[in-house]
């Protein structure tokens, strides 16, 4: 079987930092995903890791432990813009890019 | 920049009726998917095609069928609409099989079967 948890919703503040998790078991594994979704808007790529460690992109962090099955993305300096879903994905097999989605994460970025 | 356009951005459909989506990518890309998506159930993957008149099916075949007889169009076709098939669908494509290469999505299309 497969399944992906992401926490359902979360707040922060302008300016700070937040972390969002993504847990997943699945049949297969070739990398993990992140995309951005404003709301009635395509997802948006965000960011790829396929091995261990943490892969810095500007204000954008995403950390991958495919022993814990683990996945989180950082956003540093938050603005408002942010607010947006997160969805994490998993690539479960090699060739075309088959991704099993998360149900994602909505984030609401106060002043 | 990499351009997936959706025919329709807003449809409502009757019970029973054949409903078309299209969905057309500007940048020779082999592989195409559907997605539909549902408010607690993210996205889903339908059908996605790496060729020219090949397709897979996804996690929810039932109910669609799909056609790619260019490489360009990647068409979904919902043979006899019914009201559980009210939702957003998404078109992607993606540039060959490494793993890493990103999929692009369209805007959408939201359906409504009444």
């Amino acid at each position: 079987g497969q399944n992906i948890d992401q926490p359902t919703e979360m707040t922060a503040t302008e300016g700070a930092i937040v972390q969002i998790n993504c847990t997943y078991q699945t049949s297969g594994f070739n990398g993990l995903f992140w995309y951005q979704q404003h709301a009635g808007e395509a997802p948006t790529f965000l960011s790829y890791n396929v091995l261990d460690g943490l892969e810095e992109k500007g204000r954008f962090s995403s950390f991958l432990s495919r022993s814990k099955g683990y996945s989180y993305l950082l956003l540093k300096e938050l603005q408002m813009k942010d607010s947006a879903s997160y969805l994490c994905a998993v690539k479960r097999q090699t060739g075309a890019n088959n991704l099993f989605f998360g149900t994602g994460t909505r984030l609401t970025v106060i002043p | 920049d990499v351009k997936v356009t959706q025919s329709s951005r807003y449809l409502v459909k009757r019970t029973g009726e054949k409903v078309f989506l299209e969905c057309v990518q500007d940048m020779d890309h082999e592989n195409m998917f559907w997605y539909r998506q549902d408010p607690g159930l993210g996205l889903r993957l339908i059908y996605f095609s790496y060729d020219v008149k090949m397709k897979e099916k996804g996690d929810i075949p039932e109910g669609y069928s799909v056609s790619r007889e260019k490489k360009e169009r990647f068409s979904l076709i919902l043979e006899s609409a019914s009201t559980n098939q009210t939702s957003m669908y998404l078109c992607a494509s993606q540039i060959g099989t490494h793993s890493g290469n990103t999929i692009y999505f369209g805007e959408g299309s939201w359906l409504t079967v009444v």
